[in-house]
């Protein structure tokens, strides 16, 4: 079957750095992505990984190891703003998302 | 990016009713999803919407208990038909706009309680 593993919570001190990471076993590999969602509102997308490595984009930054499922999403700096949740999800072969459960960050000043 | 709107934004609702969702984009898209994500869970796939074509249903969800619409490039409905309590949920219209098939865009979603 199509799994996405990631932590249900996680803590972290304004200011500080965090890893929320994500594994995964799907059929096919067309992409991760990282969305952040609000709680109350809609998933707005973060990023998108199609090739091994590190992508940065301003305080937020992506990494995706393919030969091992395995990404991260590390936010930098972190705000009061970023508490959150933080969605994984995988385009399987069929171009279909495979969605994680979500990863709570709760920051605390 | 994309702009979408949804409506209504939340409705109470009597067990036994339906009740159809409205998802309108500022743009031309190919590819329109429906999700329901019920408390503290994820996004579960109901089903795609292509113009011009029936739905493709996922496992688990019916086009019966969900008829959806797809009368053009830029809106979509989705009917929750004789509503039960567990029908309660956030739906979550969402696209693909035309021109970059990865990435998908939300909708504010509609919060739904079923009595």
């Amino acid at each position: 079957g199509q799994n996405i593993d990631q932590p249900t919570e996680m803590t972290a001190t304004e200011g500080a750095i965090v890893q929320i990471n994500c594994t995964y076993q799907t059929s096919g590999f067309n992409g991760l992505f990282w969305y952040q969602q609000h709680a109350g509102e809609a998933p707005t997308f973060l990023s998108y990984n199609v090739l091994d490595g590190l992508e940065e984009k301003g305080r937020f930054s992506s990494f995706l190891s393919r030969s091992k499922g395995y990404s991260y999403l590390l936010l930098k700096e972190l705000q009061m703003k970023d508490s959150a949740s933080y969605l994984c999800a995988v385009m399987d072969s069929n171009y279909q998302l495979i969605w994680g459960a979500g990863t709570k960050l709760i920051i605390k000043p | 990016s994309a702009v979408i709107s949804q409506k209504p934004s939340r409705d109470i609702c009597q067990r036994g009713t339906s009740l159809t969702i409205q998802c309108q984009v500022d743009s031309q898209v190919t590819m329109m999803f429906w999700y329901r994500q019920q408390p503290g869970q994820s996004l579960t796939l109901i089903a795609t919407a292509n113009q011009g074509s029936e739905a493709t249903y996922e496992s688990g969800f019916v086009i019966d208990k969900f008829p959806i619409s797809r009368p053009n490039l830029t809106f979509s409905t989705l009917t929750v038909s004789n509503m039960s309590p567990e029908d309660s949920s956030i739906y979550l219209c969402s696209v693909e706009p035309s021109g970059y098939q990865e990435t998908q865009y939300f909708g504010p979603g509609t919060r739904l309680l079923v009595l």
